[in-house]
């Protein structure tokens, strides 16, 4: 069964500064990845996924993360964080089950608290 | 274009009742997923339907079960409430035929007293 680790709950950053939320997984094939954000109160909100391809993904907000299958890992890296940023960050890997379809397994989330 | 609607937002009922959550998919999408995120924890998937059937279930008991609609909307059904049932149930929905990440709505809050 697949799993996502999360090591770090609770992340404070200054505002400005560079940013790398952790995330290692656990899938048996090549996984489908996800870094979603969530505000209080709020749903999911998709900031950037890795299917295949390129390692290095590209999402919104200035976000990026890389995939390194060696490492069984797919960290979310920001070079410089706005005030904006502070919320919870989840990193989820879809199990593929056929017919096009996959369920998301997450972690436990990192909650980001910004520093003005 | 309207996104994933869930209602209602807010919910509050007793240990016993029941309970039905509704859940309108993106327009152009034909599945629908389901999972609860209890407070300080990541959501955890309960089930996942299309073409009007359940597909894939999680780690949920029998009291949770759901319905697809032909218009592709969903409904989560919960018997027998317990007190730990108490979470924001969150609706998804993707289509199968793009590849492409699910969508998710703003999730409706339930409270059991």
């Amino acid at each position: 069964a697949q799993s996502v680790t999360q090591p770090d709950i609770h992340i404070t950053v200054s505002e400005g500064a560079s940013l790398e939320l952790r995330c290692n997984y656990s899938y048996g094939a090549t996984p489908y990845l996800f870094w979603y954000v969530q505000s209080p109160g709020q749903g999911l909100q998709l900031l950037l996924k890795y299917f295949s391809g390129d390692t290095l993904v590209q999402g919104i907000k200035g976000f990026e993360a890389e995939f390194k299958r060696s490492q069984s890992s797919f960290n979310l890296r920001k070079p410089s964080v706005h005030w904006s940023d502070a919320a919870e960050y989840f990193c989820a890997v879809g199990a593929y089950s056929g017919a096009g379809s996959y369920q998301l397994t997450f972690g436990k989330g990192t909650k980001l608290s910004v520093i003005p | 274009d309207a996104g994933v609607t869930q209602s209602p937002t807010h919910l509050i009922k007793t240990r016993g009742q029941q309970v039905t959550l509704r859940c309108s998919p993106k327009s152009g999408h034909d599945t629908v997923s389901w999972y609860q995120q209890a407070l300080g924890q990541g959501p955890q998937f309960i089930f996942q339907y299309y073409e009007e059937e359940e597909r894939q279930r999680g780690n949920f008991p029998d009291r949770f079960s759901g319905h697809q609609f032909p218009n592709y909307s969903s409904e989560l059904n919960v018997n027998a409430l317990l007190l730990g049932d108490s979470a924001l149930y969150l609706c998804a929905s993707s289509d199968r035929n793009s590849n492409q990440p699910q969508h998710f709505g703003d999730g409706t809050r339930l409270s059991i007293l």
